[in-house]
């Protein structure tokens, strides 16, 4: 099946910098999706974006499906940014089939 | 707002029970999933289901099943629970090539 790499795997910010996540997927995709995971567990979808950028508030995410990797920028970071990031891509060809990668996990200090 | 309801937030069960864990979708999602998050190896697809009585084995179906005998409703069956099984159940729905929408999860620990 395809396979799903995000880096790094664990990130320190400061409050206030800016940082990089990048997910890189084996296979051609249908789609791609980006979901923060708060403290608590909770799932929410910050991003749904098979190609091209979105951008909302500090966030944005670039998916260049040609090269087979996403990026996701968080800029201005604040503490309440804190959780674990993951990106999940939908197999092409058939079944809606959503492969998540294993996550970076960001921490930002004051 | 999409609503997915996991039947229980903390469940714990004894080794060879049958266990059942239910989720329950508000949107009249065709897609229904069910995966388990470990610590360091992210969500895994255990089964998904793409129509009622329809379902598709994930990365790991071994020692599942599931049903999906009405659209809103997608049950995950451990048949003889393991102590392997002890982990975090996240359900979630969406409508085809769209966002998921996930419950809160269920805490499943099996002694």
């Amino acid at each position: 099946g395809i396979q799903v790499e995000q880096s790094p795997p664990d990130l320190i910010l400061q409050e206030g910098a800016n940082s990089t996540l990048r997910c890189n997927f084996s296979d051609s995709v249908n789609n791609l999706q980006w979901f923060h995971q708060n403290p608590w567990g909770q799932l929410i979808n910050l991003f749904y974006i098979p190609s091209g950028t979105k951008q909302n508030g500090r966030l944005s995410a670039t998916t260049v499906a040609t090269e087979r990797y996403s990026l996701l920028y968080i800029s201005s970071s604040q503490t309440t940014d804190s959780g674990v990031y993951f990106c999940a891509v939908e197999s092409s060809g058939g079944y809606q089939k959503v492969t998540f990668g294993t996550g970076t996990k960001l921490q930002v200090i004051p | 707002d999409v609503k997915v309801t996991q039947s229980s937030r903390y469940l714990v069960k004894r080794t060879g029970e049958k266990v059942f864990l239910e989720c329950v979708q508000d949107m009249d999602h065709e897609n229904m999933f069910w995966y388990r998050q470990d610590p360091g190896l992210g969500l895994r697809l255990i089964y998904f289901s793409y129509d009622v009585k329809m379902k598709e084995k994930g990365d790991i179906p071994e020692g599942y099943s599931v049903s999906r005998e009405k659209k809103e409703r997608f049950s995950l069956i451990l048949e003889s629970a393991s102590t392997n099984q002890t982990s975090m159940y996240l359900c979630a729905s969406s409508f085809r090539s769209s966002p998921l929408h996930f419950g809160n999860g269920t805490r499943l620990t099996v002694t």
